[in-house]
């Protein structure tokens, strides 16, 4: 059964670099497929952030771009997710999902997600 | 970008209820449209990829249709387990926009 699991940080400071990881179980991220960053503000709706692929190629929301990186290590089956210079509108819950990517693009499996404020 | 436009916002029936909703791309997606199921507290749950096809393991009371640009989601008899927040995904040309959402309550 593929798990992910979400960790960092519950707490950020504006204009400082969100960081988080998703720990990959039940399947080896080096097998394939592309491995997404969802987020979600409080009380508000699903927002696609970036996805990455096994080889490290990705593809990000264009309205986060300038902001994002994900990153993969393989050894470690985890992927991360960096956002930088982040605001009050950046607090939301942040899920990591597998994302089947081929005639169709659809998330089947997702973290329980982890609530990120940003605050001072 | 493309947008998807999902109605209504929320939605209030009995159980057993057939209960439609919809979601509109503002550009011809094909067929790339996936339905998911978000309880209070948890992650989205996938019910249909690829406008119509059903994922493993979820009843068949819940179905899709539709392609190009309108798509609908259906739930043929309403559960009282079906409570929940119902989200459409679209994605394309190595983008992917959710709907706003659709809160389905019991009445």
């Amino acid at each position: 059964q593929v798990q992910l699991q979400e960790s960092g940080p519950g707490l950020v400071k504006p204009s400082e670099t969100l960081s988080l990881t998703c720990a990959v179980s039940g399947y080896s991220i080096s097998s394939g497929y592309y491995w997404g960053w969802i987020r979600q503000p409080p009380g508000k709706g699903l927002e696609w952030i970036g996805s990455i692929y096994h080889s490290g190629s990705t593809y990000y929301n264009p309205s986060l771009k300038s902001r994002v990186t994900i990153s993969v290590d393989t050894s470690k089956n985890q992927f991360s997710l960096k956002l930088s210079s982040v605001t009050a509108a950046d607090t939301a819950v942040y899920y990591c999902a597998r994302e089947y990517s081929s005639s169709v693009d659809y998330f089947d499996y997702w973290g329980q997600g982890t609530l990120v404020t940003v605050s001072s | 970008d493309i947008q998807m436009t999902q109605s209504p916002s929320s939605l209030s029936a009995s159980v057993g209820d057939r209960v439609t909703i919809t979601c509109q791309a503002s550009q011809d997606i094909s067929n790339y449209l996936n339905w998911y199921q978000q309880k209070p507290g948890k992650a989205p749950k996938l019910l249909i990829y690829d406008a119509s096809n059903l994922e493993t393991g979820v009843p068949s009371r819940f179905s899709g249709s539709g392609s190009g640009t309108d798509f609908t989601f259906t739930i043929s008899s309403l559960q009282p387990e079906d409570i929940a927040t119902y989200y459409c995904q679209q994605y394309d040309n190595l983008s992917i926009t959710f709907g706003q959402g659709t809160r389905l309550e019991i009445k």
